[in-house]
């Protein structure tokens, strides 16, 4: 079936370090990528997507490349904020067809100043 | 521009109750979704409406919830009699239309405890 897998939180790190947070998917077709984020008390808001295959996405410092070969749309910052403490969801919306966004279980990050 | 409007934002409610989430989406978006999030999980969609007919519902439990969009404008959600596992975030979001780059935007959500 179609899903998303990604690393299991949380994830703590110290202001300034690099983050990397893994997601794969499975899909029939081909899909859109997303990253969502859900900052405390807040309703999940998109951070970045990309469309299509070596497509990166990037927003507020982080990106994501859609990489078809590996199915993965892993995501990065090269240093981060204490500001950036929130969990972060993986989703695609499948082609063909009205949109159906599927979601990964979610990655919470704790950042330490 | 106006977000996604949900209420309320808590409800408690005793196993066997009925309970109704209410949503308002963005002026002009088509496409209405309705996800559960329980604790630790990423939402799960429960049903997705194109103007005011249901295109998705295959993972709505349907002997107990219920959900309807009359005039294709707000929505909503029910859930009649509740069950404990029913505890989580009930979250709704809209989108433009059902295309494949459409961005949906999120509601804060309605989280619901049943005791």
């Amino acid at each position: 079936g179609n899903s998303v897998t990604q690393m299991e939180g949380p994830v703590t790190l110290s202001e300034e370090a690099f983050l990397t947070i893994n997601c794969t998917y499975t899909a029939t077709g081909y899909p859109s990528l997303f990253w969502y984020v859900q900052y405390p008390g807040e309703g999940l808001q998109l951070l970045l997507k990309a469309t299509k295959a070596d497509d990166k996405g990037s927003n507020k410092g982080f990106e994501a490349t859609y990489r078809k070969e590996t199915t993965s749309f892993h995501l990065e910052k090269g240093s981060v904020q204490v500001s950036d403490s929130a969990v972060y969801f993986c989703a695609l919306i499948l082609s063909g067809g009205y949109n159906k966004l599927i979601f990964g279980a979610g990655t919470r990050l704790a950042v330490h100043p | 521009e106006a977000g996604v409007a949900q209420s309320p934002r808590y409800k408690i409610i005793e196993k066997r109750q009925s309970v109704a989430f209410w949503c308002n989406p963005i002026s002009g978006h088509a496409t209405l979704y309705w996800y559960q999030q329980i604790l630790g999980q990423g939402p799960k969609l429960l049903i997705q409406f194109q103007n005011n007919g249901v295109v998705d519902d295959s993972q709505l439990p349907k002997d107990r919830f219920s959900a309807e969009r009359l005039k294709g404008v707000d929505s909503t959600l029910k859930i009649q009699p509740a069950k404990l596992e029913d505890s989580a975030v009930y979250l709704c979001a809209s989108s433009v239309t059902g295309t494949l780059n459409t961005e949906a935007f999120f509601g804060q959500g309605t989280r619901l405890t049943v005791v």
